[in-house]
């Protein structure tokens, strides 16, 4: 089990540029989940995948968020025309559904800073 | 709306001694509920789960007690060690529309537990 790995782990840019983060899920895993964590507050979902189908996006994932996982393992995690609010920790986390409660294993998460 | 409230924002022990970490909730369709410590620079880990029809969970030096008709949750920690040190999470989940794992974690904000030598 090499955990759920992020990268990168800290990204910097500028207000209206386009970012891309890449999760890589416990190979096991077919459940992979994207959340959100600002300052001061717990993680918020953001929207969450099963195998390659993306199965519900939250009302915090706006049109300039997108996210896909091709083939089932890896996601990527697009934000189009950034803004100083998308400034956030996102964390992506996975899970297998062969049990009921399968508690969700999280990365280190990717720090996003817009400046 | 909190769904999931932790109205302690820190919480400061001594080493060897309890720590008791409180969790309120009001969705009465969560019927699954998990802590989570996470360190700085980490992402949260997964640390002990309860469900709904259990009032207690215990694992090593941690357990969780659940309180339904009180919407209430706590973590107790004994005895508590300077590595205990995290903010712990307490989160939620309800049962999905197809009656299987839910995947939609419900945080709350967080306790920042120091415990000191």
């Amino acid at each position: 089990d090499t955990g759920v790995s992020q990268d990168p782990r800290h990204k910097i840019t500028k207000r209206g540029q386009n970012v891309t983060f890449r999760c890589d899920p416990i190979s096991e895993h077919n459940r992979l989940y994207w959340y959100r964590q600002t300052l001061g507050q717990g993680p918020e979902f953001l929207t969450y995948f099963q195998n390659e189908a993306q199965l519900e996006k939250s009302r915090l994932l706006s049109d300039r968020f997108s996210a896909e996982r091709p083939k089932g393992s890896f996601s990527t995690l697009e934000i189009q025309r950034t803004e100083q609010g998308d400034s956030a920790m996102y964390l992506c986390a996975s899970s297998y559904t062969g049990r009921r409660h399968s508690p969700l294993h999280f990365g280190n998460g990717t720090r996003l800073t817009v400046t | 709306d909190q769904q999931v409230k932790q109205n302690s924002p820190s919480l400061s022990v001594q080493e060897g001694r309890i720590s008791i970490l409180n969790c309120d909730y009001t969705n009465s369709m969560f019927d699954y509920f998990l802590w989570y410590k996470k360190y700085p620079a980490e992402g949260p880990t997964f640390l002990i789960s309860i469900s709904s029809i259990k009032d207690k969970n215990e694992d090593g030096r941690f357990t969780v007690f659940l309180n339904k008709s009180a919407k209430h949750l706590s973590l107790h920690i004994v005895p508590s060690q300077p590595g205990d040190s995290a903010v712990y999470f307490c989160a939620a989940s309800a049962k999905g529309n197809s009656g299987g794992s839910n995947y939609k974690l419900t945080f709350g904000k967080g306790t920042l537990l120091t415990v000191n030598p």
